[in-house]
């Protein structure tokens, strides 16, 4: 079977740095991505890395080892507003469908 | 800006009713996807599209269809709603995988 795994929850604090990880078990691997769901919202694309490596963008950077079928994403000066759900996503074929994990909810207290 | 527009946020069905649920994107992209999200249990693909009338069964396809007869629209079909099909249907719309997919609102559908 196909399995990401990530941490249910994650608490850090305003303007603090927090790395969210995600290992993955996949048939095969087109790619790792992020998302971001805020409650009562739809996910937004936050990242894709498809070579081993740090991506940045802004705040966030994404990061991945295929060899260890692992990547993270990490968000910086964390804002209250940075508090959301964040989903680690695979490409397991090319026809660019995503296996999602089960999502990590980040909570950004004062 | 680009948009993908799913019919209803709030749906109550009956048991053993056909449901269907609307997705149009604007975005002349040739993939689409249809996810349901359950806490606790992630996204997950029901069925996908690479093009129109062209259709493929994702990771829990059993009790619903799919119809895509023009590029723009791809519906979702609950051909006997059952109580397990309560859940958030989520569609998608993407250009490949550099790019992410872009979600609508979704549809919290309950079936009583």
């Amino acid at each position: 079977g196909q399995s990401l795994e990530q941490p249910s929850e994650v608490t850090a604090v305003e303007g603090a740095i927090v790395q969210i990880n995600c290992t993955y078990q996949t048939s095969g691997f087109y790619g790792l991505s992020w998302y971001q769901q805020h409650d009562g919202g739809a996910p937004t694309f936050l990242s894709y890395n498809a070579l081993d490596g740090l991506e940045e963008t802004g705040r966030f950077s994404s990061f991945l080892s295929r060899s260890d079928s692992y990547g993270y994403l990490l968000l910086q000066e964390l804002q209250m507003k940075d508090s959301a759900s964040y989903f680690c996503a695979v490409g397991v074929d090319s026809s660019y469908k995503l296996i999602f994990g089960s999502g990590t909810r980040l909570l950004v207290r004062p | 800006d680009v948009k993908v527009t799913q019919s209803s946020r709030y749906l109550v069905k009956r048991t053993g009713e056909k449901v269907f649920l609307e997705c149009v994107q604007d975005m002349d992209h040739e993939n689409m996807f249809w996810y349901r999200q359950d806490p606790g249990l992630g996204l997950r693909l029901i069925y996908f599209s690479y093009d129109v009338k062209m259709k493929e069964k994702g990771d829990i396809p059993e009790g619903y269809s799919v119809s895509r007869e023009k590029k723009e629209r791809f519906s979702l079909i609950l051909e006997s709603a059952s109580t397990n099909q309560t859940s958030m249907y989520l569609c998608a719309s993407s250009p490949g995988p550099i790019y992410g997919y872009t979600f609508g609102s979704g549809t919290r559908l309950t079936v009583v």
